[in-house]
């Protein structure tokens, strides 16, 4: 059975690093044509992916955050991380991450964790 | 970026009712080799979203046959034979043919 857990600071000061950790059973990142994303979503609005990471260590960023991204994984411990520099109060949001399957590749979600950016 | 526009934004039906969502591309979503990478996903009220449907018309495990998929090339439709309480929620189309990854806006569906 996959499942996928969001883990992060719940509160954080602009200007700050968001670290975000996705711990994961039911699957191995190091599989051939695994991937893990992450996806966040503002309270009340829509959907927006931000990074993905795949067995074979590929990463893809969305270029509207990239440069404040940087996606990673730990396959020993079933782990992915985000990391977001300098946030403000627009990523306050609920972050998601997420495995692919063939052909999808947002077909098994965490139940997410928000994220409150506030000084 | 691929644009997706849904339509309705809001989609107001009752129990029994049969119901279509329209997702447009600004771009074509057939890829070079020959899949179309669009999927339809539900979030119901609390809920992370969850798959409904991939490769345009293709059914999730578990997901009933009332939800069907239709489309090709920019145009694509959700459709829903008898809509059921626990089909309410807002739903998304999203496309991974292009980089970018984008969402729909979404449209929510909700008891008349």
């Amino acid at each position: 059975q996959v499942t996928l857990k969001e883990s992060g600071p719940g509160i954080l000061q602009p200007s700050q690093t968001l670290s975000l950790t996705c711990s994961f059973s039911g699957f191995s990142l190091s599989t051939s044509g695994i991937c893990v994303s992450w996806i966040r979503q503002p309270s009340g609005k829509g959907l927006e992916w931000l990074a993905t990471i795949c067995w074979e260590d590929s990463k893809g960023y969305n270029p509207s955050l990239k440069n404040r991204l940087t996606i990673s994984k730990d396959t020993s411990n079933n782990q992915a991380f985000l990391k977001i520099t300098s946030v403000d109060t627009a990523d306050t949001a609920i972050y998601y991450c997420a495995r692919n399957r063939l052909w999808a590749p947002f077909a098994y979600w965490g139940q997410g964790t928000l994220v409150t950016v506030s000084s | 970026d691929v644009v997706l526009t849904q339509t309705p934004p809001t989609l107001s039906a009752t129990i029994g009712q049969s119901v279509s969502i329209s997702c447009r591309s600004s771009q074509s979503l057939l890829h070079s080799n020959g899949n179309t990478y669009l999927n339809w996903l539900l979030q119901r009220p609390g809920q992370p979203p969850q798959l409904l449907i991939y490769l345009v018309s293709r059914l999730e495990s578990g997901v009933p046959n009332r939800f069907s998929g239709s489309g090709s090339g920019t145009d694509f439709t959700l459709k829903i034979s008898g809509v059921e309480a626990e089909d309410l929620g807002v739903y998304y189309c999203v496309q991974s043919t292009h980089a970018p990854y984008t969402f729909g806006a979404g449209t929510k569906l909700e008891l008349k």
